[in-house]
């Protein structure tokens, strides 16, 4: 069974303070995407990486694909009340062809005022 | 456009009863997924499908049967309703190839008991 697991699992941080989000797996998969999720609503891509060792910015999040494609991370650098929500990472298995996505186990963050 | 539409928000069912999720997308998306989220988890994928007349079982498809007979509608039919099925469906579609990103709609929100 091919598993995401992120960690930690809750954050709760003040505004501006940095955190990072990790997402690991022993398995290589041929993308990885990050999703946030709004309560009462379904997760919204953030970012999409493709190339092991890729880093992608967008505005204060950054992401990084492992090497080895088989973990990633999202950094936010002054974190401010909205980036509050569920933030899921999701993989397709390598070699599988099928558009096939596993979630990870999802972080749940709090940016408190 | 619309992009990916559930119905209903909301039903509440009782044990045994039968019922089936509505799901469409005007995207002319091949790919097409049905999952569940437990509260305060991730998705896990029901059902799958990458074309119109093919499915194929996610991580967790028992209790939940599906169709494709065109390419915008994928109904999730649950059959035998059970407590276990107590959950939030999320119903999501993707294009081929050059895109990775999953559109989600907005969820149905179900109650066994």
């Amino acid at each position: 069974t091919q598993l995401l697991e992120q960690s930690p699992q809750f954050l709760s941080i003040q505004e501006g303070e940095n955190l990072t989000v990790y997402c690991n797996s022993s398995s290589v998969f041929s993308s990885l995407q990050w999703y946030r999720q709004e309560p009462g609503e379904g997760p919204v891509l953030l970012v999409t990486v493709v190339t092991g060792g890729e880093v992608k910015k967008l505005k204060r999040l950054t992401f990084q694909f492992g090497d080895a494609r088989k973990d990633s991370s999202l950094h936010i650098t002054a974190a401010q009340p909205g980036d509050t929500g569920l933030y899921l990472c999701a993989g397709e298995p390598a070699y599988s062809g099928t558009y096939k996505y596993i979630f990870g186990t999802g972080t749940r963050l709090k940016v408190l005022a | 456009n619309a992009g990916v539409t559930q119905t209903p928000k909301f039903r509440i069912l009782k044990i045994g009863q039968s019922m089936t999720l509505q799901c469409a997308q005007d995207m002319n998306h091949n790919y097409m997924y049905w999952y569940r989220q437990d509260p305060g988890m991730g998705l896990k994928l029901i059902y799958y499908s990458v074309g119109a007349g093919i499915t194929d079982k996610g991580e967790v498809p028992n209790g939940y049967n599906v169709s494709r007979s065109t390419t915008e509608d994928f109904p999730l039919r649950l059959e035998l309703a059970a407590p276990s099925q107590t959950s939030v469906y999320f119903c999501a579609s993707t294009g081929d190839g050059l895109s990775y990103e999953q559109y989600f709609g907005p969820g149905t929100r179900l109650t066994v008991t």
